[in-house]
């Protein structure tokens, strides 16, 4: 069974950083595009990066890019992404997910970044 | 403002048909395949639609996909309740070189 489990969420004051992990299985996660995906509370997905298989192309949205990094270390079947210099707007549910654009995307169960004083 | 614009609401009977627009550009739609999406309040999003028309092994019939230059839609025939929920379109752009969601569809079934 395909599971994506997110832990490293939490409450972080502004300007402080947070670092998400993804734990993969249940498939070869070497093979796969991994994506990061938000949701603000009440409002629609937001895509925030993406990582090629070996980690070799990433792609970010505008609003974090220089203060988000995304990493995959294949040998841990793991998805990270390290998030500095948060803001309020980065306030929302982060999922993992495999192959977001592809036939077989599979999304994890989310994790709450709250970036409040 | 998304990329990808959908209407914010949809609605239909049990039984009818309805159909979600996705209307995006030559850059992202118009030379990319279309993923759909939906979302039950507080659950993750589940694959519904990919490759513009494609349906994953446990989605029903009912559902279907189409493309048509820059647009795209998704039809529900055989309306159910079960089928209320969020649904959002998602592609490539190929001149910002980002993922690109709709900004969602809110199914009701009256």
């Amino acid at each position: 069974e395909v599971q994506l489990v997110e832990s490293g969420g939490g409450l972080v004051q502004p300007g402080g950083s947070l670092r998400l992990s993804c734990a993969a299985s249940g498939f070869t996660f070497s093979t796969y595009w991994m994506d990061w995906v938000r949701q603000a509370p009440g409002k629609g997905l937001e895509w925030v990066a993406n990582i090629k298989q070996d980690g070799s192309e990433k792609y970010y949205v505008d609003s974090v890019k220089g203060r988000f990094t995304i990493s995959r270390d294949n040998a841990k079947n793991s998805l990270y992404l390290q998030m500095n210099s948060l803001r309020a707007e980065d306030t929302a549910v982060y999922y993992c997910a495999r192959g977001l654009l592809g036939a077989a995307s599979h999304w994890g169960q989310g994790i709450l970044v709250t970036v409040s004083s | 403002q998304s990329v990808l614009t959908q209407p914010p609401s949809a609605s239909g009977t049990p039984g009818q048909r309805v159909t979600i627009s996705c209307s995006g550009s030559s850059s992202n739609i118009g030379g990319n395949t279309v993923n759909w999406y939906h979302q039950l309040p507080g659950t993750a999003p589940k694959l519904l639609i990919y490759s513009n028309n494609q349906r994953p092994s446990g989605v029903p019939d009912r559902f279907s996909g189409s493309k048509s230059g820059t647009s795209a839609s998704l039809a529900i025939s055989g309306l159910q309740s079960e089928d209320e929920s969020d649904y959002y379109c998602a592609t490539w752009d190929g001149s910002l070189n980002v993922v690109v969601f709709g900004g969602g569809t809110k199914l009701t079934v009256l």
